[in-house]
């Protein structure tokens, strides 16, 4: 079945970039649009953006000055950055399926998470 | 954006209970809408797509309905395994937006 596995580095310093990469496995990123959302902790889930496998893409207005997603069909890997970040940033980051480019896109709408990777935003 | 408003934001239950939570929509989503269930440290599941599909293997207790703005999760006979947190999501326009959760405790 197809699984999701975010990696990244687990400590990103004030102003820096945090990136993050997605590595799906057990099928095709192909036709699929893939989501990255963050939950600080104690908090609720904020959807960051998403991507197709064409490239394309949409982001959240409230980050969208800040956040690059690409996609390498080659390594089925989706990748996230984020710019300029603050303590305000630290959170878990998932990243999750969000649907088929054909056919009843609800059905696969954020069915497969990964399990998250934590990012501290800290000097 | 379209503010996804759950309620409550907490409430407390027994085994057995039959409990209800709401989300509406400050417009129109049709039935891109999604229910989730996160326990502590763990990732968010899906439990309902479409509003009212229920997720593969998730227990037949659970159900959603509703279109447009008004929508229900119910789970029916409350089992020690469902105190959690819920979430709705709209992804029916960008951005995507989830309500704030509710938590559901052990009374």
């Amino acid at each position: 079945q197809v699984q999701l596995q975010e990696s990244g580095p687990g400590l990103v310093k004030p102003s820096e970039t945090l990136s993050l990469t997605c590595t799906v496995s057990g099928g095709s990123i192909s036709s699929y649009y893939w989501s990255w959302i963050r939950q600080p902790a104690g908090k609720g889930l904020e959807w960051i953006g998403r991507i197709y496998t064409s490239g394309s893409t949409n982001y959240n207005p409230a980050l969208k000055s800040r956040v690059t997603m690409s996609v390498d069909t080659s390594k089925n890997q989706v990748s996230l950055k984020l710019s300029s970040v603050t303590a305000a940033d630290t959170a878990v980051y998932y990243c999750a399926r969000d649907g088929a480019a054909y056919g009843d896109y609800a059905v696969d709408a954020f069915d497969i998470w990964g399990q998250g990777t934590m990012a501290t935003v800290s000097s | 954006d379209i503010q996804m408003t759950q309620s409550p934001s907490a409430m407390s239950a027994s085994v057995g209970d039959r409990v209800t939570i709401t989300c509406r929509a400050s417009q129109g989503i049709s039935n891109y809408l999604a229910w989730f269930q996160q326990k502590p440290g763990k990732v968010p599941k899906r439990l309902i797509y479409a509003a009212s599909s229920l997720q593969s293997g998730v227990p037949s207790r659970f159900s959603g309905s509703g279109s447009g703005t008004e929508f229900t999760l119910t789970i029916n006979s409350l089992q020690p395994e469902d105190f959690a947190t819920y979430y709705c999501l709209q992804h029916n326009s960008y951005p995507r937006t989830f309500g704030q959760g509710t938590k559901v405790e052990i009374k």
